[in-house]
Formats: C-alpha cells, structure tokens, sequence
C-alpha cells in the first residue's frame, strides 16, 4: 500500500510572491502517476498538474511547476506569482496503474495575503 | 459531454437507514472510484471499479456496498446509515490509457448527513 505525507497543514505566501508546498510519498511501485489537486471551498476537485513518474522532466503548467524527486520519493508544488484565486487547500495524490484510483495526502490550506 | 455526475447534491438520513448515492460519467472511462472526504482530511477510497461487473475495496469499505453493471453508472449503496457515514462523497472516473494522459475527473460532490 502507497501513503502520501503532507507535512505543512497550512501556509501563507505574499501576492505576486512565490510558495512552495511539500509532499513526499512511499510506494513499491515503478510506473505510477503523482498529482496536484486544489479543493476551494465550493468542495469542487481541480486538478492543478500531473507528472508521470518514467519522466525525469518536472511538469509545468503556467504558474505551477513541480519538483519531482523520485528516488527520494518527493513530490513538491512551486506556484510562482501567487494570485487571490490560488487561495484554496492543496492536495497532493499517488495513482498506481492498477486501480486508477488516488491515495491522498491531509493536505495544505494556502493562504495568499494582499 | 457532463463529465461526471452525481446524484443527489444533499442528503439527510436517520441512522439505519439506507440509500444509494448516484454516480454516472459520459466519457466512457473504464475506472472508477469513490472516496469520503470528512472535515480537514483528505479523501479516502472505499471502492472502486477497473470495468463493468469488476469492483473491489478501498481503505474504508466497512458499511458500503457497489456494484458496476454498465460502464457508465457506479452507485455506492450505505446499507445501515450511521452518523460515522456523514462526510462528503465524490465519485470520480480515470480513463486509463497510456502516454501521459491519465486524470482523474471528479464529480461535484454529495454531501450526507446521518442524525
């Protein structure tokens, strides 16, 4: 079985600075998928960013790159130029490809101050 | 396309009772799960299906029942409601290719409440 850690319950970052939210996870696995999903308080699901693990290369999406470990099984989100709208909790998830299904962290409540 | 519908949005229930919440996707995925999200966690799994008639259990199955008769539909049935089963469902559905293009699209959520 996967566990995925979130060590930081909360975090603030400045508008139009940068932050950066911590995940680290354990798996037997090889070939697994690792994602990035923001939950604001209307519940709804956002998928931020996915990184397959075969690529060595971090994903990139906009404002949002990930730093992906894999031998240290470490998974880490970089939003640059924070937004207002990015205030929202973060979760960071595990998919193996056998179930297609997700493993989650606690997750991070992100805050972005004016 | 919908995407991934769930049905109802909100539900009040009195312990012992049972319901089925509704989950249908129209992109034709093959994999599907369910998760319960309570107050500052994170979702976990209680089922979750691979294709139509194949399902199997998550990390908290204890008090839930499905079934995968169609692609489409994935129903979670609480057999005897307890106030332990109020949370927040989603249902969500992955379409397991290769190459890169794996998500997993969520539903919008139900909320159930057990007095």
């Amino acid at each position: 079985a996967q566990t995925v850690t979130q060590s930081q319950p909360e975090m603030s970052v400045q508008e139009a600075e940068t932050v950066t939210l911590s995940c680290t996870y354990d798996t037997s696995e090889s070939d697994y998928y690792l994602f990035w999903y923001k939950q604001p308080p209307s519940r709804q699901m956002i998928l931020v960013i996915r990184q397959e693990a075969y690529k060595q290369q971090n994903a990139t999406e906009n404002r949002f790159s990930v730093n992906f470990q894999k031998a240290a099984k470490s998974f880490s989100l970089k939003i640059s130029d924070s937004q207002l709208g990015d205030a929202a909790m973060y979760f960071c998830a595990f998919m193996d490809t056998g179930r297609r299904a997700l493993t989650f962290g606690s997750g991070t409540r992100l805050q972005v101050q004016p | 396309n919908a995407g991934v519908t769930q049905t109802p949005k909100f539900q009040v229930l009195k312990t012992g009772q049972s319901m089925t919440l509704q989950c249908a996707q129209d992109m034709n995925h093959e994999y599907m799960s369910w998760y319960r999200q309570d107050p500052g966690m994170g979702l976990r799994l209680i089922h979750y299906s691979v294709g139509a008639g194949i399902t199997d259990q998550g990390e908290v199955p204890n008090g839930y029942n499905v079934s995968r008769s169609t692609t489409e539909d994935f129903p979670l049935r609480l057999l005897s409601a307890a106030p332990s089963q109020t949370s927040v469902y989603f249902c969500a559905s992955s379409y397991g290719g290769q190459g890169g293009l794996e998500t997993q699209y969520f539903g919008p959520g139900t909320r159930l409440l057990v007095l």
